[in-house]
């Protein structure tokens, strides 16, 4: 079973509409969890961290289910610029190693 | 003003050859990492070092070697290239305390021919 498991995609949405991902992970002990963002061909960037009480950066919203092993990412009022791969990022502790999902696909189209 | 470089930004090279990728941050970072990214977008780290000292040395070939001269500076280089070694080769910084803010560069695509 690999380490972050997402669904690869491509969800297209068209522009205004909210869309969700889920990753799930297989370590128990993983201790934080973070979205980056990777447009195509450029690298990845952070987008967000994510707070087992969850947390809000304008229309994205990221939560946490330990119990589950399962985190996500909600965006609302999707825009253009949006298209991009998402990646869920797992920390199992000392921060330095970060495991990356293989990424969400996003399209958003007019 | 480029956070994070890596030169060359494309390299083409023929199975055997050794070739050599650099990398440098002026963020002001103490602790860089090397990544590939696979076809399959999967992006796994190889190496991380802070402050000159190797930290993370994951389950990779001997025949890659990474240098760091100075924390602003990691090098990667790779002997005895082979085809599955076609990938894009990030480089990251970012602060040791701060280790899940990482900054990447923008990427070396290698191709092994």
């Amino acid at each position: 079973r690999k380490e972050v498991e997402q669904d690869p995609g491509p969800f297209n949405v068209p522009e205004g509409a909210t869309v969700a991902f889920n990753c799930t992970y297989s370590n128990s002990a993983s201790q934080s969890f973070f979205w980056y963002r990777q447009d195509c061909r450029k690298e990845p960037k952070l987008l967000m961290s994510v707070y087992s009480s969850g947390n809000e950066d304008g229309r994205f919203t990221a939560q946490l289910n330990r119990a589950s092993q399962y985190i996500s990412l909600l965006i609302r009022d999707s825009k253009l610029s949006d298209s991009a791969t998402y990646l869920c990022v797992v920390n199992m502790g000392g921060f330095q190693k970060l495991v990356f999902g293989t990424g969400t696909r996003l399209l958003v189209s007019p | 003003d480029t956070a994070v470089s890596q030169t060359p930004k494309y390299l083409v090279t023929q199975m055997g050859n050794d070739k050599s990728i650099k990398c440098e941050q002026n963020l002001g970072h103490d602790t860089m990492y090397w990544y590939k990214q696979d076809s399959k977008k999967f992006l796994k780290i190889m190496f991380s070092y802070n402050n000159k000292e190797l930290i993370i040395n994951e389950t990779v070939p001997n025949r890659f070697s990474p240098k760091s001269p100075d924390k602003a500076h990691l090098n990667l280089h790779i002997n005895s290239l082979e085809l599955g070694d076609s990938a894009v080769y990030f480089c990251a910084s970012s602060q040791m305390d701060r280790g899940y803010e990482q900054y990447f560069g923008p990427g070396t695509r290698l191709t092994v021919t």
